[in-house]
């Protein structure tokens, strides 16, 4: 079984434009969460989607947002990017979104 | 707020040695505990823990968890320096019945060197 992909897996942006991360998870996994990494913070819950719904969100401002398609295939998007948003953006993946998750290599974003 | 606490920050021993990463976690809505490895990009799974007293080993890997004391311990023994690493402990706890959301700790720096 193929794992998670998600592209890109590098990009540069400068500040104030938007960014569109792409994750698909693993065949028949139906749950995709994201999550931010930075050395200071570690590893921050963003959003998770299932079956195309919203059912948990994190305590980041709502210029991140996410979409979930019907094939289970998940976007993130940051708007007005800043300095603060270079980080390495991880997805996970799991059956019905209990238990174990697992971790696509991430996109790392570097805002300039 | 939920908190998972992780210590040491890092940790550098010599091949061989055996090593224990702590894990203390303050959340409502416990479900799980898990123990994943990253080395270089995308956290791989080691553990998962439900249930208090009962460890589960891999290998040389091996964790346990008390849900009474609120904490995780993962031992690492015969360290080799495939092991260096981040060790990331993250607490299954959402807000909701069945979503799913994960609050990892900063995670252990292990290095293991010759």
């Amino acid at each position: 079984k193929a794992g998670v992909t998600q592209t890109p897996r590098y990009l540069i942006k400068t500040r104030g434009q938007q960014v569109t991360l792409s994750c698909s998870p693993i065949s028949g996994h139906r749950s995709v969460s994201w999550y931010q990494q930075t050395p200071g913070q570690g590893l921050q819950f963003l959003f998770e989607y299932f079956s195309e719904t919203q059912r948990n969100k994190g305590n980041f401002p709502g210029r991140f947002s996410g979409r979930q398609f019907s094939n289970s295939r998940s976007e993130m998007n940051v708007s007005t990017l800043e300095l603060g948003d270079s980080a390495l953006y991880l997805c996970a993946s799991s059956l019905a979104g209990r238990g174990q998750q697992y971790f696509g290599p991430g996109t790392r974003l570097t805002v300039t | 707020e939920d908190k998972v606490v992780q210590s040491p920050l890092s940790l550098v021993v010599h091949e061989g040695d055996t090593v224990t990463l702590n894990c203390s976690y303050e959340v409502t809505n416990f479900r799980s505990l898990l123990w994943y490895k990253q080395e270089k990009k995308a956290p791989t799974f080691l553990f998962m823990l439900t249930s208090s007293g009962i460890e589960k080993k891999s290998g040389r890997l091996s964790s346990i968890l008390d849900k009474k004391e609120l904490f995780s311990i993962l031992n690492i023994t015969a360290t080799q320096t495939g092991d260096s690493a981040i060790y990331l402990c993250a607490v299954e706890a959402p807000r909701t019945g069945t979503a799913s959301k994960l609050t990892f700790g900063t995670g252990t720096r292990l290095q293991v060197t010759l």
